[in-house]
């Protein structure tokens, strides 16, 4: 069983540019979550998607970042003009259903690492 | 106010001992999970123990336990036996209710000495 697969796995970009960050959830996930990780700092939440539905976006910048999970395909994170402030380690992860105070944990993929020269 | 606080930037701990690394954590909800995860140097987060807020006995996961005390507010992750291999960074982590997110400590760095 494929576990969380992200792409790519390093991205450089300059300043002003597009970034796409690509997240395949595990087989049998339908719920999508989005983290960056800035240097030396936890993982910070930022979007939460089930198919073709944001359901929680409440830790997304307000501009330049949006986030899609199509009916097809992997969930998309999109970042338009990058700044040198967007460089951080964005992760992946997918769950089956949560249930309140259940144990099912978020299986994070091995992140993508975006540098903005 | 911090969900989750890792006082202990970074820990050392000779192979073959034990280490605590700590975890405090804040919430008004009954119902909450707590996580921990390694993420080594090649980055990726490696789900290591769960323990829920109504769960009455420390979970233990091989060489990993949890020594949880409700009423302190704490999680400390228990490594015994250290490993070269454990050497890596530690986030604690907790979910409250049926809520979307984790919120992640800052992690501690362990470093395991031959």
């Amino acid at each position: 069983n494929a576990g969380v697969m992200q792409n790519p796995r390093h991205l450089v970009r300059r300043r002003g540019q597009e970034a796409r960050l690509r997240c395949s959830p595990m087989k049998g996930h339908s719920h999508v979550y989005w983290y960056r990780q800035l240097p030396e700092e936890g993982l910070k939440f930022m979007v939460y998607l089930q198919k073709e539905n944001i359901i929680d976006e409440s830790g997304m910048p307000k501009e330049r970042f949006s986030a899609e999970f199509p009916k097809e395909g992997p969930s998309i994170l999109r970042i338009q003009q990058v700044v040198r402030g967007d460089s951080a380690a964005y992760f992946c992860a997918s769950s089956p259903i949560l249930l309140a105070g259940g144990p099912d944990t978020q299986y994070f993929g091995p992140g993508t690492r975006l540098t903005v020269l | 106010a911090q969900k989750i606080t890792q006082t202990q930037p970074g820990m050392f701990v000779q192979e073959k001992e034990a280490v605590t690394l700590d975890c405090t954590y804040d919430t008004s909800d009954p119902s909450y999970g707590l996580f921990w995860y390694k993420q080594p140097s090649s980055g990726e987060m490696i789900f290591l123990i769960y323990q829920g807020s109504y769960d009455q006995q420390n979970a233990t996961e091989g060489r990993y336990s949890l020594n949880f005390q409700k009423a302190r507010k704490s999680a400390n992750l228990v490594i015994s036996a250290s490993q070269l291999g454990d050497s890596a960074m530690y986030f604690c982590a907790m979910r409250e209710g049926s809520g979307n997110q984790f919120y992640f400590g800052t992690g501690t760095s362990l470093t395991v000495i031959p």
